[in-house]
């Protein structure tokens, strides 16, 4: 079955230690996305891939970086994680931009000792 | 920024029991999407909109896209207990500078009760 895959799904990081987060695709969809979700709360948007063309959205920490090196799989690089970015952390992907249906991983839930 | 307000928060039903809940704001999209998701998993797709006015039926689950574009509602029929999670509604519009933004309320919580 097509699907967006997210390893590992259960992540433990130490303070300021980097981690990297990875999702791929059999979907063959244009579009790449990570969410940042917090309990109780609705995902929240960090960037898209258009293929190749990578969009930050204006409050997404420096912190938080991307690589999408093919159309398959795409990663999430936390340069040095704090406590405040313990969460959930989804890949969705689309066909297009815009009025496409987005398909979402069962996420990453990353703690941070 | 564009916002939707999704209500109730939770709710909590007997097995058997309809449910309704919804979702409205004041800008115009022009996609709709509903999601459930379960604890310590991703959200699920449930139902898809895109015309304004258009009913949709996925198994016991109903959608409408409200006629002015701005609101939306999901119908669950004859709850199961494995309806218990979180729903959320979606709506896509176009946000500027050529690009579109996914807006995502901020849930309806279901409890089922045996």
């Amino acid at each position: 079955d097509a699907m967006v895959i997210q390893n590992p799904r259960y992540q433990v990081t130490q303070f300021g230690k980097p981690v990297t987060l990875s999702c791929s695709q059999t979907l063959n969809h244009n579009v790449m996305y990570w969410y940042q979700q917090k309990s109780s709360q609705a995902p929240k948007l960090l960037f898209h891939y258009y293929d190749k063309d990578f969009n930050n959205e204006a409050d997404t920490p420096d912190n938080f970086q991307s690589r999408r090196p093919n159309t398959s799989f795409c990663f999430l690089d936390i340069r040095s994680p704090g406590l405040g970015d313990a969460a959930m952390y989804l890949c969705a992907t689309s066909r297009d931009v815009g009025l496409d249906e987005q398909y979402f991983g069962p996420g990453t839930r990353l703690t941070v000792t | 920024g564009q916002q939707l307000n999704q209500s109730p928060q939770s709710m909590f039903i007997q097995e058997g029991e309809d449910v309704s809940m919804n979702c409205t704001s004041s800008s115009i999209f022009n996609t709709w999407l509903w999601y459930k998701q379960d604890p310590g998993e991703g959200p699920v797709l449930l139902i898809a909109l895109y015309k304004a006015g258009e009913l949709t039926s996925n198994g016991r689950l109903t959608a409408q896209f409200g006629i002015t574009r701005k609101d939306s509602f999901l119908n669950i029929s004859a709850s199961i207990p494995s309806d218990v999670g979180i729903y959320f509604c979606a709506g896509q519009g176009y946000s500027g500078a050529g690009s579109y933004q996914l807006t995502f309320g901020k849930g309806t919580k279901l409890s089922v009760i045996p």
